[in-house]
């Protein structure tokens, strides 16, 4: 069945130390989106990337990586420099192209810390 | 400014009633786009329905429907003959940027409605 597959479903992390949660679409998807939810909140844009090989900075950033190596995957980073980093994080990808088009979501990391 | 205002944190609502979750925008752009998700407690995100700024029609699938008020800047959900299963969490999103060639930019996303269908 095409979707997006997130892993792991639950992540700790331990003070100062990266961690990286996978994304993989197999919807041949030419966009892909990484959000993070806090308790009782919508969705904040961390990254995203219309194409292989390229990605931009959303409204919080700060203290995430991504890379776009492969149009299947969008792997995100969170690093030690992130200071706040327990809450859900979502993936999403779309068609990309001039028709604006509906983002599909995988089922979510939710990342505590220890 | 919150570029997306729902303005009901919690309804309740009795099963088989019809149900008006609301949603205003705040953009310049001419062209836009306006989402409906779904977020049952499981977690996953589920595209509801969607309205183009520059659709002359309301948009409907299924049971949901969407009341665009475009001078008034509101993208209200309608669901019809509500189900036990429609409670959960909706969102509220919107897509700025023109098109075509608008690109793929990310959502931005209200804070949501908690709605409780009650038997």
């Amino acid at each position: 069945d095409g979707g997006i597959t997130q892993s792991p479903k639950y992540l700790f992390r331990k003070e100062g130390q990266n961690v990286t949660l996978s994304c993989e679409q197999n919807l041949n998807h030419d966009a892909m989106y990484w959000y993070r939810q806090d308790p009782g909140q919508g969705l904040r844009l961390i990254y995203y990337s219309q194409i292989v090989n390229d990605f931009q900075k959303g409204d919080i950033a700060e203290g995430y990586s991504v890379s776009r190596e492969k149009k299947e995957s969008f792997p995100l980073t969170v690093t030690s420099a992130q200071k706040n980093p327990t809450a859900f994080y979502l993936c999403a990808s779309s068609i990309g192209g001039s028709v604006p088009q509906p983002q599909h979501f995988g089922d979510g990391t939710r990342l505590s810390i220890l | 400014a919150q570029k997306i205002t729902q303005t009901q944190p919690g309804m309740f609502v009795q099963e088989k009633e019809a149900v008006t979750l609301d949603c205003t925008y705040d953009t310049s752009d001419q062209s836009y786009g306006l989402f409906w998700y779904k977020q049952p407690s499981s977690g996953e995100m589920i595209f509801l329905i969607y309205q183009g700024s520059y659709d002359e029609q309301n948009a409907t699938e299924g049971r949901y429907s969407l009341n665009f008020q475009k001078a008034r800047k509101s993208a209200n959900l309608v669901i019809s003959a509500s189900q036990l299963g429609d409670s959960a969490m909706y969102f509220c999103a919107m897509r700025e940027g023109s098109w075509p060639g608008g690109g793929a930019d990310g959502l931005t996303f209200g804070k949501g409605t908690h709605l409780i269908i009650q038997p």
